[in-house]
């Protein structure tokens, strides 16, 4: 079946620093990724959905400077926090859509984000 | 808007009991439906999905049956196991769309 593969599983970086997170599907075109933060005991939060080859839509609040996402390809987008503050901590979780959109989504397996 | 409600948690049975998950839905069109599964540390993993009206899915025990007449999925098990213990999340996808999850519902099995 769809696989997606997201890496680093967990990542503890300092306060100011850039955090980058990969998503990969391994074995479908993934023609949109989505990328959700889940807070502790919370529901996931859609950030921005990427489509390969265009510019990301983020969903309000999200700020588009600071998560930074590129979907250069149709198997790989990325999740770049930049300058990371502790506030930013969360469990942050890719999925993939192939081309039947009725099939569900494909979830990586998260990243948990420290800040320090 | 698209919106899923799902029964608050948290929910606590013994081994063996009946599990149920209350989930309805709202949406414009005819959405797909689906129940997630998240273990703890771990990302989402699907449980089971119905693309239809009266689609029954299934998978581990589990099964869903999607009402259109009362814009519902409820989750369902005969029989939980410890190993069960989990969030879990209904959700629904619309064609272009992304999708929409609800609230969560934590499920822990008592040996």
């Amino acid at each position: 079946g769809a696989v997606v593969s997201q890496h680093p599983s967990r990542v503890i970086c300092k306060s100011g620093t850039s955090v980058k997170i990969e998503c990969r599907s391994l074995d479908f075109q993934a023609t949109t990724m989505f990328w959700y933060r889940q807070f502790p005991k919370k529901s996931l939060m859609l950030m921005a959905t990427s489509n390969e080859g265009s510019k990301a839509t983020y969903e309000q609040g999200v700020e588009k400077d600071k998560f930074l996402i590129n979907h250069a390809s149709l198997t790989l987008s990325t999740l770049t926090v930049t300058s990371a503050h502790p506030e930013d901590s969360s469990f942050y979780i890719c999925s993939a859509r192939g081309s039947a959109w009725n099939y569900g989504y494909t979830f990586g397996s998260g990243t948990r984000l420290t800040v320090v | 808007g698209n919106s899923v409600t799902q029964m608050e948690g948290p929910v606590t049975l013994s081994e063996e009991a009946f599990l149920t998950i209350n989930c309805t839905y709202t949406a414009t069109g005819y959405p797909s439906l689906f129940w997630y599964v998240q273990y703890p540390g771990e990302g989402l993993q699907l449980l089971l999905k119905a693309t239809k009206a009266d689609d029954k899915g299934s998978n581990k025990g589990f099964e869903a049956t999607y009402r259109k007449e009362t814009t519902s999925f409820h989750l369902e098990k005969g029989s939980v196991q410890v190993s069960d213990s989990a969030v879990y999340f209904c959700a629904l996808t619309l064609k272009n769309n992304d999708m929409r999850f609800g609230a969560g519902t934590r499920l822990t099995v008592k040996p």
